[in-house]
């Protein structure tokens, strides 16, 4: 099992500028999440996806859009790109409720907007 | 959504005891208690979770409030791959989690 990964581990962009975050998971879970990082701080959970085709937001979803195609992949879309949006972005994944829910989350990918 | 306080860090010796503590005053009856930590340039990592009881597993134990209005975390012999910032999580619906800034943790050997 690969677990959580996310791609690219780094990147740099200019403002105004959009890409696209990618994260897969191989657990089959249907639960999927991103969180940003900025330094110094707690993560902050930007969308949350519960199922192929359901998602929704977070706490800070402004300046981002996700999609939910396949119960693998949850890629998270910043469309114009900000110096606001410089952080370190995590993917998770859990499976459903009950008491013991583990999210595993992804290495990161350090995005840094000048 | 209910959040949480800990200090900002802590400081230990390699191999005594280190409690964490967080305050949680908002929690709800359902939240259940959760710990990550974070190792310096990695994704967070499970430790332990609770509800009502106290835990423990491999990595540490959890003592939870009569009241739940706060729980610690307890690492019985730090060493010093246990330096790391250290979340206390309240698990909200649909399993998500809000974090705090959590305690940055320093061993000292």
């Amino acid at each position: 099992n690969a677990g959580v990964t996310q791609t690219p581990k780094f990147r740099i962009l200019k403002i105004g500028q959009s890409m696209t975050l990618q994260c897969t998971q191989d657990m089959n879970h249907n639960y999927m999440y991103w969180y940003r990082q900025d330094p110094g701080m707690g993560l902050k959970l930007i969308y949350y996806s519960v199922g192929a085709g359901i998602t929704d937001k977070g706490e800070v979803p402004n300046g981002y859009n996700v999609s939910r195609s396949t119960t693998e992949d949850f890629p998270l879309r910043l469309e114009l790109a900000a110096p606001s949006q410089t952080s370190v972005y995590f993917c998770a994944s859990s499976s459903e409720s009950g008491s013991y829910n583990e999210q595993f989350f992804g290495p990161g990918t350090r995005l840094t907007v000048l | 959504d209910a959040k949480t306080t800990q200090p900002n860090s802590m400081e230990s010796n390699e191999e005594e005891p280190v409690h964490l503590p967080c305050n949680h005053s908002t929690i709800s009856g359902t939240d259940y208690i959760h710990w990550y930590r974070q190792l310096p340039s990695q994704g967070p990592e499970y430790v332990i979770h609770g509800l009502t009881s106290n835990v423990n597993n491999r990595m540490a134990s959890l003592a939870i409030a009569e009241d739940r209005k706060s729980s610690t975390l307890i690492l019985h012999r730090a060493t010093l791959r246990d330096a790391a910032v250290y979340y206390c999580i309240l698990r909200g619906n649909f399993n998500k989690f809000y974090f705090g800034s959590g305690t940055k943790l320093n061993v000292k050997p």
